[in-house]
């Protein structure tokens, strides 16, 4: 079963920041915080992760609490587009590794 | 920017027959992997593939699907007798292996539907 625990829906304003909670207190030393996203039925796209730095790229920022217990992913702007399902998935580093989705957030971005 | 791409996009097929779905991963990725989605539920993880064997699967993955990488460009799920909750969308994933990390990259997916 899937190790996170995020809200099942929110709204946000377009324009706005969107900050996306997510619970993983069970999180191991060598386990990576994974976001993805999925829009409509589209496949799951990668937007971010990290381990225990904050990270930043052209899509998001991810925050992680000190402890690693919980996370927030950032869309500093949000656009329409940006309307998808967010994943939170904990992963170890072995590239084999696969991906355990739970239910996700249901972002809703309005004008 | 590459990517990987699955053909067909839409699969129509009668109980009890086989179908195979194919997918071209990355070029450079060395770790390919199977997901599926049943209308409605969670992405569920198939199997995943390495080196020409399959590395893990799922209690899903039972004797009737297969993977196969024919050709060393495309990666390959075949279902042998298809079954009513078989329909859902299939996404195939290739991963690089890089750093420590190894973020995935799905494909569009291919919706089966089972008749």
């Amino acid at each position: 079963d899937a190790k996170t625990t995020q809200p099942t829906s929110m709204d946000c304003a377009e324009g706005r920041a969107a900050n996306l909670p997510c619970n993983h207190s069970t999180i191991s030393g060598n386990e990576y915080v994974y976001w993805y996203r999925q829009i409509h039925s589209q496949g799951p796209q990668y937007i971010i992760h990290g381990l225990k730095n904050n990270e930043t790229n052209e899509m998001a920022s991810l925050i992680i609490t000190e402890d690693r217990k919980s996370s927030t992913l950032i869309l500093p702007h949000a656009t329409l587009r940006d309307t998808a399902v967010y994943y939170c998935i904990v992963r170890g580093v072995a590239a084999g590794n696969k991906l355990t989705f739970g239910g996700g957030t249901r972002v809703l971005v309005k004008p | 920017e590459p990517e990987v791409t699955q053909t067909p996009s839409h699969q129509v097929t009668q109980m009890g027959q086989e179908v195979i779905l194919r997918c071209v991963p990355i070029s450079n990725h060395l770790y390919f992997y199977w997901y599926r989605q049943i209308l409605g539920q969670k992405v569920e993880f198939l199997v995943s593939f390495y080196n020409n064997e399959i590395s893990e699967k799922s209690e899903i993955f039972d004797d009737q699907f297969s993977v196969e990488r024919p050709d060393g460009s495309n990666f390959t799920l075949k279902i042998r007798s298809t079954k009513l909750e078989d329909s859902a969308m299939y996404f195939c994933a290739s991963g690089r292996l890089a750093g420590g990390y190894n973020e995935q990259f799905f494909g569009p997916g291919t919706r089966l539907t089972v008749l």
